[in-house]
């Protein structure tokens, strides 16, 4: 199975809106709404963020917020903070009953 | 608290067979409500999912493992186990064990995961 596409890197200032796309096709993000974000910092076990494409587990910041069009999804990040500073993973369900993740994208505060 | 902890050896020799348990404690590993999976990660690489695996013995693989791979439940151990059969050095990562909800398959809770090195 293919891999999710993200970009490679993203960047922002602290205090600033940065956006993570998550490109798949209809047989995954395009065809479920059951995209998930996870934020792994160096060395450590990923994090859930979003699940269900909008939805945050309890305990996350509300500065993370997720949406979905098409085949395309996307984590936003507003009110930067140095703390964010990380690798971002999103993953969908697909429809041969498989998890897929993306590449990764790693986020620098400037 | 629910937590997942990954055991087993750190060297395999390449041709042999990987192994893995996750050990869970802090809630049933019997229950209808989720998935267990294994995800591994190569070093300064990404994420890539295993297989699944439902208390009732049910399995899912990505079909890049598909030939190579087992994973199996232990509902009186609370545990869940991986093997992958013919290593090589492509399959040196860092693997972890995840609780995935039932439905939409999201990995919520992760292991802190174990390094595996496929070297002879």
């Amino acid at each position: 199975q293919s891999a999710l596409t993200q970009p490679a890197s993203v960047s922002g200032s602290p205090g600033q809106s940065i956006t993570i796309s998550c490109t798949g096709t209809s047989s995954d993000i395009g065809g479920f709404n059951y995209v998930s974000w996870h934020q792994q910092h160096p060395g450590k076990a990923p994090k859930l963020m979003i699940f269900d494409v909008s939805h945050r587990p309890s305990g996350v910041s509300n500065r993370f917020s997720g949406s979905k069009s098409g085949n395309t999804a996307s984590l936003t990040i507003s009110g930067l903070q140095a703390e964010d500073e990380a690798d971002y993973y999103c993953s969908s369900y697909t429809s041969s009953n498989t998890l897929v993740f993306g590449g990764g994208t790693k986020l620098t505060v400037l | 608290q629910l937590q997942l902890q990954e055991s087993g050896p750190g060297q395999v020799k390449p041709s042999e067979t990987l192994s893995l348990t996750c050990t869970v404690s802090g809630g049933p590993i019997s229950t209808s409500s989720y998935y267990w999976g294994w995800i591994r990660q190569p070093p300064g690489k990404g994420l890539e999912w295993i297989g699944s695996i439902y208390y009732s013995g049910s399995t899912n693989y990505n079909p890049s493992f598909k030939s190579r791979v087992n994973i199996s439940v232990d509902t009186s151990k609370n545990q869940f186990s991986l093997k992958l059969n013919s290593v090589t050095a492509a399959d040196t990562a860092v693997y972890y064990c995840a609780r995935q909800r039932f439905l939409e398959w999201f990995p919520g809770y992760w292991g802190q995961g174990t390094l595996v090195t496929v070297s002879s």
